[in-house]
This record gives structure tokens, C-alpha cells and sequence, in this order.
């Protein structure tokens, strides 16, 4: 089935070690997104690329950067992470970023939850 | 910049009722609004979108509608089961702003 596939599921990591998520999409939709998540709280776009595209949200901070090295996949890539880094991470997907007829339906992957140690 | 709120933040329903969940958002000039079902410690489920042009979608026991003019939008979910327990959350997909949602418990 086509979906949204996060690896892994579940990352520990140590204070300041760098860890890279993973995102892969078989939907072949030219928007791909990084979201984050803390509890109890509204997933928070960290950025999204179109296409090769590249987009940053003004408030993300340095410690994060993603690569998308083709349609199928993108990684995000903490630097350093903090304790305040401990988060579920959301990748997902929309066939499209600007206005189109069908609208913006954003199919999401089950997330990674990090932990740093 | 678009602020999306939900309200309540936590509802506890016996199963059985009908209940509303609510969604407001203060630009109205969106494209469309999108509902998510999320379970515990996992990702989101798409549940209903509604473009700009309509009022309403519905998907077996749910029906979201839209007012663009007032900024609101409500998740109606008929006859409510155990099984809908979860955090209930709206979104403007356009711009990527979501709210925190309504944390539903469904109890027997």
C-alpha cells in the first residue's frame, strides 16, 4: 500500500550526540514535511521541502537541518540535541503546496518518538 | 499568522452520545481545513478535508463542517463509541498550522 514510512519508531540518543531521522513516501508527492510534537501540544512545522525546494520556518532552530536527496525520502538531522530536542517527530506528505483544485490533504507516517538521554 | 484553537481541550462522554468538537481559526481567507484522528503515541490519521467552497463533509458516523465567515469549523460524531477515544485535531493544511486538539474519552 502506499504510505508514509517512518524509521525508526523509536530513537534514543545521548545529550549533543547527532541522530538522523528517517522518511520515506511511496505516494510520490512533491511536498514532504517535517513536523514537531511535544506533548500535548500542536505538531509544530519545522520545515518542508517542494520538490528540491527547500523551506525553513523562521523559528527552527539551527540544530536542525533535513536533506532530501530524492522524491522518495527526506531525513532530519539534529546536530546537537538537547533535552528540550525530546519529541515525536512527524514526516508527511502532500501532493502539492500551492493551490490546486483537489486541496492539500497531508498524509502523515506514524512518527518517530526521540528520547535523549 | 493564522491561530487555530480547539475547545475544549478534553471532553469525557459516556458511549452513546453525540457530541461536538469545535475548531476556530482567525484568517478566514483559507483554502481548506482538515480533521486528524491521533492515538496515543502516534502519528495522524486524516479524517475528513472541506475546501473552502463547501460547508460540510461526512464520513460514516462523522460530519465536519465549515463557516469561513465566522472562522469555525465543528467535528460532529454520532453515537459515540469507546473505539473513538483519541485527541481530535484541525488543521490548516495550506499553511501547516494545527491545533493542539481535544483530547475525547469514550467510556462504557
Amino acid at each position: 500500500d502506499a504510505m508514509v514510512i517512518q524509521n525508526p519508531r523509536y530513537q534514543v540518543t545521548q545529550f549533543g550526540k547527532p541522530v538522523t531521522l528517517s522518511c520515506s513516501q511511496t505516494l510520490n508527492h512533491n511536498v514532504m514535511y517535517w513536523y514537531q510534537q511535544k506533548s500535548s501540544q500542536a505538531p509544530k512545522l519545522l520545515f518542508h521541502y517542494y520538490d528540491k525546494d527547500f523551506n525553513n520556518e523562521a523559528d527552527t532552530p539551527d540544530n536542525f537541518q533535513s536533506r532530501r536527496p530524492n522524491t522518495s525520502f527526506c531525513f532530519l538531522d539534529i546536530r546537537s540535541p538537547g533535552l528540550g530536542d525530546a519529541a515525536m517527530y512527524l514526516c508527511a506528505t502532500s501532493r502539492i503546496g500551492g493551490v490546486q483544485i483537489l486541496g492539500e490533504t497531508q498524509y502523515f507516517g506514524p512518527g518517530t518518538r526521540l528520547l535523549v538521554l | 499568522k493564522q491561530e487555530v484553537t480547539q475547545i475544549p481541550a478534553a471532553l469525557s462522554v459516556p458511549e452513546g452520545e453525540n457530541l461536538v468538537l469545535n475548531c476556530s481559526f482567525t484568517d478566514s481567507a483559507i483554502y481548506n481545513l482538515q480533521w486528524f484522528r491521533q492515538d496515543p503515541g502516534k502519528g495522524l490519521t486524516s479524517l475528513l478535508l472541506i475546501q473552502s467552497s463547501q460547508r460540510e463533509q461526512t464520513s460514516g458516523r462523522l460530519n465536519a463542517s465549515l463557516d469561513k465567515s465566522s472562522g469555525r469549523s465543528t467535528l460532529y460524531i454520532a453515537a459515540s463509541q469507546p473505539g473513538d477515544s483519541a485527541t481530535y485535531l484541525c488543521a490548516v493544511p495550506k499553511e501547516a498550522i494545527f491545533g493542539a486538539g481535544t483530547r475525547l474519552a469514550v467510556h462504557p
